[in-house]
């Protein structure tokens, strides 16, 4: 049973485009992670976001918390082929920082072509 | 330094062979999970264990699934009579921190295909 949806689920852009990813649920989270991970690989973490309304940013990668921490987004500046891969959130229900039982999107396939 | 290692990277069983997963932990870590990843999905949870406990095995499938990890370092992860609904990635993850807490560092996986 997935509780968290990610849309767009496949997403094709040019290099330099500006594109934003979105996960969404009914449930409330103590925390939020965006992870991306590559073929072949294990789910690399980018961030984690525990504060209603929080915004981090990471070099072109500016994730936000929705205010009432049941959704968050993804936005890529300027989008490169090095940010090709799949994009996973995976949200965290209880205390704050225990992942025992993380929640995961299914995840967008993002392909960025030069 | 050295990351979670897994191992085989990729394992072709026939329906109803016995498989066995490694997963070798970065040294140190308390809590190790396991996850199973179906191709184009997100990881879905199986279970976690703090050292040598497996304090959570509610996401494993069935009673064919069965892992341990004796020293509380090395986990492996045993398939029984494999069926194909069980072709998938398996990810292995540990963390520094005991309960769950802190972030999670994910091997390669083990990708099994039954045939």
């Amino acid at each position: 049973t997935q509780l968290l949806e990610q849309s767009p689920q496949f997403l094709s852009i040019q290099e330099g485009e500006n594109l934003t990813v979105y996960c969404n649920s009914s449930s409330v989270f103590s925390s939020l992670q965006w992870y991306r991970q590559e073929p072949g690989e294990g789910p690399v973490l980018l961030v984690t976001v525990v504060t209603g309304g929080e915004v981090k940013k990471l070099k072109r990668l500016t994730f936000q918390f929705g205010d009432a921490r049941k959704d968050s987004s993804l936005h890529i500046t300027a989008a490169q082929p090095g940010d090709t891969g799949l994009y996973l959130c995976a949200g965290a229900l209880g205390n704050a920082g225990n992942n025992r039982k993380l929640i995961w999107g299914l995840g967008t396939s993002l392909a960025v072509n030069p | 330094g050295a990351g979670v290692s897994q191992s085989p990277r990729y394992k072709v069983a026939k329906r109803g062979q016995d498989v066995a997963l490694r997963c070798d932990p970065i040294s140190g870590h308390v809590s190790l999970f396991w996850y199973q990843q179906a191709l184009g999905q997100g990881p879905e949870f199986l279970t976690y264990f703090q050292n040598e406990a497996q304090l959570d095995k509610s996401g494993l499938p069935s009673d064919r699934f069965f892992a341990e990890r004796p020293e509380g370092s090395v986990s492996t992860l045993k398939i029984q009579r494999t069926q194909q609904e069980d072709s998938a990635v398996y990810l292995c993850a540990s963390s520094l921190l005991a309960g769950g807490f802190g972030e999670q560092y994910f091997g390669p996986g083990t990708r099994l295909t039954v045939t």
